[in-house]
């Protein structure tokens, strides 16, 4: 399975956007990225998945270099509710998701 | 609320024991699989089940197994329990083998086992 690097922490301030990163250099042509996230106290939750365009939906946008060797998770107005832990996944059709250690983010009132 | 039940929510036993965990797949998925998340291992995918069969293995031990009976529950059984085998146990469904047309998972809230 393809792997991905992401930070292990970040920071962001309430109300300003916050750009997650993922490096995936060994990504296939057929590997879509996913985002799940995780509260404390909670399973993962889907946010968002792509495959070479960028992506919008009500919770977030990806946006994926154009050579597919990097992506970035957008949370246009960080609140207080997505402090959590941000898992970017590499998954082929068919395939497992496998969950690294994912970016801790923490959002500053 | 995700739609995906998981029992009991906690769990208390002492090392040799034998524990049983369940989760009720959100209503209509077909596919149940299930994660074990310690402190320092994340996240780990241990198994996948599809409308009763025995779909993919991920690093599941030899003395935990599972099933998914007809009406689409699964259980996860571990045995022999030693004190690393603390951790949350998570279930997750999809609608089908392959996680559904978005590659969606539905977590339930999971269940965290204590070895004494």
């Amino acid at each position: 399975d393809a792997k991905t690097t992401q930070p292990n922490s970040m920071e962001s301030n309430e109300e300003e956007p916050v750009h997650l990163p993922c490096n995936h250099s060994t990504i296939s042509g057929t590997d879509y990225i996913h985002w799940y996230r995780q509260l404390p106290s909670q399973g993962p939750e889907y946010v968002i998945h792509g495959l070479t365009s960028n992506v919008n939906n009500r919770m977030a946008s990806l946006a994926i270099a154009e050579d597919r060797k990097s992506s970035t998770l957008i949370l246009h107005r960080a609140t207080l509710r997505d402090a959590a832990v941000y898992y970017c996944i590499l998954r082929d059709v068919g395939n497992q998701f496998y969950f690294g250690t994912g970016t801790s983010l923490t959002v500053i009132p | 609320d995700s739609g995906v039940t998981q029992t009991p929510k906690h769990l208390i036993t002492a090392t040799g024991q034998r524990v049983t965990l369940r989760c009720s797949p959100r209503s209509g998925d077909l596919s149940v699989y299930w994660y074990q998340q310690s402190l320092d291992q994340g996240l780990q995918f241990l198994i996948q089940y599809y409308n009763g069969e025995e779909r993919a293995k991920g690093n599941i031990l030899e003395r935990f197994s599972a099933q998914q009976f007809p009406d689409l529950h699964s259980e996860l059984n571990l045995s022999s329990l030693e004190l690393g085998d603390s951790a949350l146990y998570f279930c997750a469904s999809s609608v089908g083998p392959r996680g559904g047309k978005t590659g969606e998972l539905f977590f339930g809230e999971g269940s965290r086992l204590t070895v004494l």
